[in-house]
């Protein structure tokens, strides 16, 4: 199974938005509505922010969005803090609802 | 939600074998289905093994498949990982993970394994 395709990088500065897309085929994202989005600060453990592709877990400031649109997913932060500087990794299941498969990472700068 | 706290990493040969383990506290472990997770050094996730709640069923990464095996004792709220026949490609830090419905909602500190001669 193919890693999820996110860019390397993106940057904002306080207050802005962005946003970071994931990008699969048919078999997962397209195919199902269980896409999650993790947070990793360095040296810490991931913490999912989105699932379901737009369900906010208790906890996750309203900032956090997610979206789909046929094979990409995306993550939208608005109002950046810099606090939100971290890695993130998109999640999908595949096929066999058991296998999942992640993104190769978005490193986040707050500039 | 749940602590999950992964022990049992080290350094180890190629070829050789290890065993992680992943202890969890709370009641509902039995409840929900585990994951490990692992990430090679400045790399993203690599989803490896799930197990169903009642251990009834696994699921491997074509990665690791013949060469891991996912376990659990939930008498103990214990989650295992029997690694065989490591490669220097296996190195990174393991993460166990609860899965709730179709994501992992609670994830340990992580295990450093290092394979290496």
């Amino acid at each position: 199974q193919s890693a999820l395709t996110q860019p390397p990088s993106v940057s904002g500065s306080p207050g802005q938005s962005v946003t970071i897309s994931c990008t699969g085929t048919s078999s997962d994202i397209g195919g199902y509505d269980y896409v999650s989005w993790y947070q990793q600060h360095s040296g810490k453990a991931p913490k999912v922010m989105i699932y379901d592709v737009t369900k906010r877990p208790s906890g996750v400031p309203d900032r956090f969005s997610g979206s789909k649109s046929g094979n990409t997913a995306y993550l939208t932060i608005s109002g950046l803090q810099a606090e939100d500087e971290a890695d993130y990794f998109c999640c999908s299941i595949v096929a066999t609802y058991t296998d999942v498969v992640f993104g190769g990472g978005t490193k986040l700068t707050v500039l | 939600q749940v602590q999950l706290v992964e022990s049992g990493g080290g350094v180890v040969q190629p070829g050789r074998s290890l065993r992680l383990s992943c202890a969890a506290s709370g009641s509902t472990f039995s409840s929900h289905g585990m994951n490990w997770v692992r990430q090679a050094p400045g790399k993203g996730l690599e989803w490896v093994a799930i197990i169903w709640y009642d251990a009834r069923r696994e699921d491997y990464a074509d990665s690791v498949k013949g060469r891991f095996t996912i376990s659990r004792d939930n008498s103990k709220n214990m989650l295992y990982l029997q690694m065989n026949s490591l490669r220097v490609e296996d190195t990174g830090v393991y993460y166990c993970a609860r899965v709730f419905g179709y994501h992992c909602d609670s994830w340990g500190q992580g295990t450093l394994v290092t394979v290496s001669s």
